[in-house]
């Protein structure tokens, strides 16, 4: 049974500083991996999407990782910003219809 | 942009009674799946859907739950008789191609049972 671990829970940071934010896997036989995020209360957003071929994925100020063999994925935000505030979840795809999740890291940036 | 739609956004509801949850998934998207996310808890998997039937189910997904596309557009969730433990965040999601495309989800029902 894959299992998918995110730390650290929870992150603190003053504006302007980057964040890194990591994930791990345990059956590397992995499709791809997404990393969503998560307002309080609200739906998943899609940021971004690595194939399991891909090394890394860029969108803006968001770059993630990805060492399929180590079983591992990092999300890099640069210069964070108090919008960047929400909970980010990875989550795993092993081509069977159905994601496995990480219980998220909660993200807050002080102004 | 596209979204995947779903209503009721709050349902309140007492032990025992049904509850249906609707979705309407993006039109050209041909996988739809039920996630769902108790308070404080990870996401999880429930069901995925296809080409009328289902793909793929988790152990949470026994008898109580049923899922159909009635028409074209709508995707459902049913639960016969809730129990206090289906008191979660139900959260639709589609795409075209699994694995291939991102995982598109909707702004998610919660559900309280009473």
């Amino acid at each position: 049974k894959q299992e998918v671990t995110q730390i650290p829970a929870a992150l603190s940071v003053p504006e302007g500083e980057n964040l890194v934010l990591n994930c791990s896997f345990t059956d590397s036989a992995i499709y791809n991996l997404q990393w969503f995020r998560q307002d309080p209360g609200k739906g998943l957003t899609s940021l971004l999407l690595i194939q399991s071929s891909q090394r890394e994925q860029t969108s803006g100020r968001l770059n993630a990782s990805l060492d399929k063999s180590s079983g591992r994925s990092t999300l890099y935000i640069a210069a964070s910003q108090p919008g960047d505030s929400a909970t980010y979840l990875c989550a795993v795809d092993r081509n069977d219809y159905k994601l496995s999740f990480g219980a998220g890291t909660t993200v807050t940036v002080r102004a | 942009e596209p979204e995947v739609t779903q209503t009721p956004s709050h349902q309140v509801t007492q032990m025992g009674q049904e509850v249906i949850l609707r979705c309407v998934p993006i039109s050209n998207h041909l996988y739809f799946y039920w996630y769902r996310q108790i308070l404080g808890q990870k996401v999880e998997f429930l069901v995925s859907f296809y080409n009328n039937e289902i793909s793929e189910k988790s152990e949470i997904f026994d008898d109580q739950f049923s899922v159909e596309r009635p028409d074209g557009s709508n995707f459902t969730l049913k639960i016969r008789s809730t129990k206090l433990e289906d008191s979660a965040m139900y959260f639709c999601a589609s795409n075209r191609v699994p694995g291939a495309n991102v995982l598109t989800f909707g702004a998610g029902s919660r559900l309280t049972v009473l």
